[in-house]
């Protein structure tokens, strides 16, 4: 069975301090990994994918087989990154199986 | 471009009855997924349609179940309601199964 874990239900963190949203995940194949962040009343979207590898709003993500992790960093905080933030798996081809973690709210504050 | 849209917002049944939610998909998706949300918690996978199709389910009661129509909108109907089914539900589209999913605003049912 899949599972992913987000450790922090709350992080707070000083503008212009670094970030670090930690995930761990378990998976016997290959999957493929995202995080999701939504805004205070704002839907659900997509941050960033771990296959297309790119830095979106400062924010990283490397995926880490050895330690299945995959945690969210960005080197300075701003107070807009304030929001919830999750992580997912998603399972590949044929029939598909998505898994959140339980959330991370970050706090960043002024 | 139009996004993905849920209908109704709010929704309050008591236990015992059906429901039926319902979701439009973004122009040119033809992938719908359907999340649970319960209170603190992240959104469970529900299953996925893809053209018509369901492609992916997660560990829901056959009671959960659902339809993708031609044009790629979609239902979720639940049966036999429990308490438990409380929840926001959210319905996500894609361009197809890889691709990036577009979440709605989502549903919130209480069940009483």
């Amino acid at each position: 069975a899949q599972r992913v874990t987000q450790p922090e239900k709350l992080l707070s963190v000083f503008k212009g301090a670094p970030v670090e949203l930690k995930c761990n995940y378990s998976y016997s194949g290959s999957p493929e990994l995202f995080w999701y962040v939504q805004y205070s009343r704002q839907r659900l979207q997509l941050l960033l994918r771990h296959i297309s590898r790119e830095s979106i709003k400062g924010f990283t993500a490397d995926l880490n087989k050895g330690e299945t992790s995959f945690h969210l960093k960005k080197p300075f905080a701003q107070e807009e990154d304030s929001a919830m933030y999750y992580c997912a798996l998603k399972t590949h081809g044929g029939y598909q199986k998505v898994t959140f973690g339980t959330g991370t709210k970050l706090q960043v504050i002024p | 471009e139009t996004g993905v849209t849920q209908s109704p917002t709010h929704l309050i049944k008591t236990r015992g009855q059906q429901v039926t939610l319902r979701c439009s998909s973004q122009s040119g998706h033809n992938t719908v997924s359907w999340y649970q949300q319960a209170l603190g918690q992240g959104p469970q996978f529900i299953f996925q349609y893809y053209r018509e199709e369901e492609n992916g389910r997660g560990n829901f009661p056959p009671r959960f179940s659902g339809l993708q129509f031609p044009n790629y909108s979609s239902e979720l109907n639940v049966n036999a309601l429990e308490l438990d089914d409380s929840a926001l539900y959210l319905c996500a589209s894609s361009l197809h199964t890889g691709s990036e999913q577009y979440f709605g605003p989502g549903t919130r049912l209480t069940v009483t």
